[in-house]
């Protein structure tokens, strides 16, 4: 499957901090979806935002859409050491195949 | 919420042996599965996409006779690595998706192979 682009590919950053990343993407899509995956775990779910949708809350989390700019983000806010992990996006074009990120690996030091 | 489950968790095999790996949802349908491969540090890579009662609809590069999936029934699906060698070695993971319950895809915890 042709990838997305994450950036920043990884990211350290001080407990309390926010952290932001971002993904491109280069077709039509009807929705980006955010996951997370600890080391060596599958992925779960946090959160999705559909094409006609420019923000979305949900907790600490905060996802952009800029359909334009073909582009997203995910704000983390007030980090915890817990959210220590890779983050990747996948954006599901018209034909309802998943394309995926890289990924931007998180470090949050306590 | 809906759990996959994906066992086993690794394996460790000799080279030539096949190995299976099974991924059940344990309280929804999956109506899709997925099959990925995930190399250290990199993103998933797609291997096959199952719907039920269907053959796998295999990606482009993707031995279907070396990785072969079957989804009998709403709950499993399988892959079965055949006549592993060590370049199979790698992680595994399965998702699935409910067609009743949205664009989300729920993961397996993923299958670590190393094939000596």
């Amino acid at each position: 499957s042709q990838q997305g682009e994450e950036d920043p590919q990884a990211l350290s950053i001080q407990e309390g901090e926010n952290a932001t990343m971002n993904c491109s993407y280069k077709t039509s899509i009807n929705n980006l979806q955010w996951y997370r995956q600890n080391s060596g775990r599958g992925l779960v779910h946090l959160i999705l935002i559909r094409s006609n949708e420019r923000e979305k809350h949900s907790g600490r989390l905060r996802v952009t859409l800029d359909t334009s700019k073909k582009s997203s983000s995910l704000l983390i806010t007030a980090s915890r050491a817990a959210d220590t992990a890779s983050y990747f996006c996948a954006t599901e074009a018209a034909n309802y195949q998943l394309i995926w990120g890289a990924g931007t690996k998180l470090i949050i030091k306590p | 919420g809906a759990v996959v489950s994906q066992h086993p968790s690794w394996v460790i095999c000799k080279s030539g042996t096949s190995v299976k790996i099974e991924c059940r949802s344990l309280d929804f349908q999956a109506t899709t599965m997925f099959w990925y491969r995930q190399f250290p540090k990199q993103s998933l890579m797609l291997m096959a996409t199952s719907n039920e009662g269907s053959k796998a609809t295999y990606e482009q590069g993707v031995e279907k006779d070396k990785f072969l999936i079957n989804h009998a029934s709403l709950t499993l699906s399988t892959l079965t690595v055949t006549s592993a060698h060590p370049e199979d070695s790698s992680f595994y993971i399965c998702s699935a998706r409910d067609s009743r319950l949205g664009e989300k895809l729920f993961f397996g915890s993923g299958t670590q192979l190393s094939v000596l």
